[in-house]
């Protein structure tokens, strides 16, 4: 089925690097939302991106969609130990008539003091 | 406090048995989901709620049954599960279903043990 992969599964930064999550879709994703897990919570919605080569910044978070809509990144500058969790992306997938969210499968993210 | 609560929030239960998980929501959306969240693997959508009315079922087993008599409220029924069901239970909501884009709220989830 349509799927939406993302990578890497795991990262593991020394406090002070940057980190980069990439979401890849094999169709075109009418658009992409962006979600934080901390260890032990639940999702929790950072951003949606609608337009083709769109660029959203939060803080240190920057958020990228891709031309072809198909792809979408998120760049970390300067980690800190509070980022620590799970970041996943998710698309929505237009099939016809219908439309799903669809979540990858995450990256983990560890930042080591 | 996400606006979403969900009990309990750990559960065990025999293959035999007969429970179910609680959501609700203090939103005012009109869409609410179940999903599952296994170790190592992308959140699983099980049901979609618009307006009490289910659109969306992805092939869940029968053993899984949702109930939502209300916007506000979601039931997870479960019985007869097996152990490959132990998993994080999420619900969620949103202003209108997932598809007009709206960005979901979770609440904190059940944690589920089938012995």
């Amino acid at each position: 089925g349509q799927q939406v992969m993302q990578i890497p599964q795991y990262q593991h930064v020394q406090e002070g690097e940057d980190f980069t999550t990439y979401c890849n879709s094999s169709t075109t994703l009418s658009n992409i939302q962006w979600y934080k897990q901390r260890p032990g919570g639940h999702p929790v919605f950072l951003i949606q991106l609608v337009k083709s080569g769109e660029v959203k910044k939060q803080k240190r978070l920057t958020f990228q969609f891709g031309e072809a809509k198909k792809n979408s990144s998120l760049h970390i500058t300067a980690t800190q130990t509070t980022d620590v969790g799970t970041y996943f992306c998710a698309g929505i997938i237009s099939s016809g008539s219908a439309r799903q969210l669809t979540f990858g499968s995450g990256t983990q993210l560890t930042v080591l003091p | 406090e996400t606006g979403v609560t969900q009990t309990p929030r750990h559960l065990v239960m025999g293959m035999t048995n007969k429970k179910s998980l609680k959501c609700e929501q203090h939103l005012g959306h009109n869409a609410m989901y179940w999903y599952k969240q296994s170790a190592k693997k992308p959140l699983e959508l099980m049901f979609v709620y618009s307006l009490e009315e289910r659109v969306e079922n992805n092939s869940v087993p029968s053993r899984f049954s949702p109930e939502c008599p209300n916007s506000s409220h979601l039931f997870l029924h479960l019985h007869t599960l097996q152990p490959e069901d132990s998993a994080l239970y999420l619900c969620a909501s949103s202003q209108d279903s997932a598809a007009s884009g709206q960005p979901q709220h979770f609440g904190d989830g059940t944690r589920l043990s089938i012995l």
